[in-house]
C-alpha cells in the first residue's frame, strides 16, 4: 500500500461528459503529480501541484484541469470526453527522489 | 526532468536467467531513478542512483550508470515469474520537479 488513495477505481461515461477524479496523498506529502497511462502515448506526466499551487505543467489538455485543496487533496476534471481519452489515470505524491503511485482510475468513454 | 528512454521495449526470459534493462536520457542529471509497474497497477519505486555513483545494489537488482554516456542499466539477476512486469526509468532533476517517464520496459518471466 503506497498510501495514496484514488477514487473511483474504475468510470465508464459517454463522450462529451465530464468526470473527476480524485487523489490524497500520502500523510505528509505536500505534492501531487497527475499522469495519464494509454496504451499509444505510454505514461504522460500531466501536472504537479504543491502545497495548493500549481508547479509544473506537462502534456495536459484544455479540457482537463486540476486543483489541490487546503488539506492537500487534489482532482483531476476532465471535460468534453473524447474516446481518446480513455487511459488510466494516476494520482502520484512524494518528493522527486521517490514518487508513490496510487492504484489509478481507469477511464472508459464509449 | 526529462524522459528516460527504455531498451529494449520487450524482453522474454526463462526463470533463473539474468535481465538487463536500458535507459539513455539526453542531458545532466541529479539521480536516475527505477519504478516497476505490474499490470494495471501503480509505478512502484525500485531504486535511486545519484549522479555521483557509478553502481548501486539492492536484493537481486543492480543498477549502474555510466554520465560520459549518458545511460544506466538495470539488471534483475535469477528472475522469477513475480518480476513479470513494465520497468521505467526517470530522472529525478531537481527537487520538487516532476518525473518524467519513458514508455518502459515490458519484461515477462516464464517459468
Amino acid at each position: 500500500d503506497s498510501g495514496v488513495t484514488q477514487t473511483p477505481k474504475h468510470l465508464i461515461t459517454a463522450t462529451g461528459q465530464r468526470v473527476t477524479l480524485r487523489c490524497s496523498p500520502r500523510s505528509g506529502d505536500l505534492s501531487v503529480y497527475w499522469y495519464q497511462q494509454s496504451l499509444d502515448q505510454g505514461l504522460q506526466f500531466l501536472i504537479q501541484y504543491y502545497n495548493g499551487e500549481e508547479r509544473a505543467k506537462g502534456n495536459i489538455l484544455e479540457r482537463f484541469s486540476a486543483q489541490q485543496f487546503p488539506d492537500l487533496h487534489s482532482e483531476l476534471n476532465l471535460s468534453s470526453l473524447e474516446l481518446g481519452d480513455s487511459a488510466l489515470y494516476f494520482c502520484a505524491s512524494g518528493r522527486s527522489r521517490e514518487l508513490f503511485f496510487g492504484e489509478g482510475s481507469r477511464l472508459t468513454v464509449l | 526532468s526529462q524522459q528516460g528512454e527504455e531498451d529494449p521495449q520487450a524482453l522474454s526470459i526463462q526463470e533463473g536467467e539474468n535481465a538487463t534493462m536500458n535507459c539513455s536520457y539526453k542531458t545532466s542529471i541529479n539521480n536516475l531513478q527505477w519504478y516497476r509497474q505490474n499490470s494495471g497497477r501503480g509505478l512502484v519505486h525500485l531504486i535511486l542512483i545519484r549522479s555521483n555513483e557509478r553502481e548501486k545494489h539492492s536484493g537481486r537488482l543492480r543498477v549502474t550508470l555510466d554520465t560520459s554516456k549518458k545511460s544506466s542499466s538495470l539488471l534483475i539477476t535469477a528472475s522469477r515469474a513475480a518480476d513479470t512486469a513494465s520497468y521505467f526509468c526517470a530522472d529525478g532533476g531537481q527537487a520538487g520537479t516532476a518525473l518524467i517517464f519513458g514508455k518502459g520496459t515490458t519484461l515477462s518471466v516464464s517459468s
